[in-house]
């Protein structure tokens, strides 16, 4: 079936980059996406990237995209405090309206 | 702001109630979701509408249903509530069934 598989936490030093890492099953999965959940706050869409596409770059976010190994990633470059927040990895199977979700990452700043 | 509204903010209730939660989409956009994020069970999705008709269905109970209205604004209602369903349910709105998926504010439901 569909899964989407996400570390939970990942912790990084302010102007450090952050790297999160999600792998997921369904090779047929036809848009991938990147949202961000702040504490007491709604889903806010970051980044998405076609499944053809290998990496998509949007100032301080790049995602990469490895088909083969059914593996995305989310670079945050110069990570912010402001960046604080819960980072969820989710796909649109082909054929299904609905998004899969991973459990998100909780990225942690370190001063 | 996504464009995305969603009434009430918070909502508090006791088991056995029945709730209503409201969504409106951005302006333009046809197709409303609604997914359920709780502690245990993370993000789920529960049910689609795309123009007015039920288009997709996921982990929604039987205690649940939903419509989209003429005017495209869409409800949620749960019913005979359990502590269980306590969580933050969020509404999606997209231009079409296949399109980028924005998200509303959330209510946030506890049931006492």
């Amino acid at each position: 079936g569909e899964d989407v598989e996400q570390s939970l936490f990942l912790s990084v030093r302010e102007g450090d980059s952050s790297v999160i890492n999600c792998t997921y099953t369904d090779s047929s999965s036809t848009y991938l996406y990147w949202y961000k959940q702040e504490p007491g706050a709604g889903l806010q869409l970051l980044t998405y990237i076609f499944s053809n596409m290998d990496m998509k770059q949007d100032q301080r976010l790049t995602v990469l995209l490895n088909k083969k190994d059914k593996h995305l990633s989310l670079r945050i470059a110069d990570t912010q405090t402001g960046d604080s927040a819960i980072y969820f990895c989710a796909e649109t199977p082909r054929g299904n309206y609905q998004l899969i979700w991973g459990a998100g990452t909780k990225l942690i700043i370190k001063p | 702001d996504s464009g995305v509204t969603q009434t009430p903010k918070h909502l508090i209730t006791a088991t056995g109630q029945r709730v209503t939660l409201r969504c409106s989409p951005r302006s333009g956009d046809l197709s409303v979701y609604w997914y359920q994020q709780s502690l245990d069970q993370g993000l789920q999705f529960l049910i689609q509408y795309y123009n007015g008709e039920e288009r997709a269905k996921g982990n929604i109970l039987e205690r649940f249903s939903a419509q989209q209205f003429p005017d495209l604004h869409s409800e949620l209602n749960l019913s005979s509530l359990e502590l269980g369903d306590s969580a933050l349910y969020f509404c999606a709105s997209s231009v079409t069934s296949q399109e980028t998926q924005y998200f509303g504010p959330g209510t946030r439901l506890l049931v006492l």
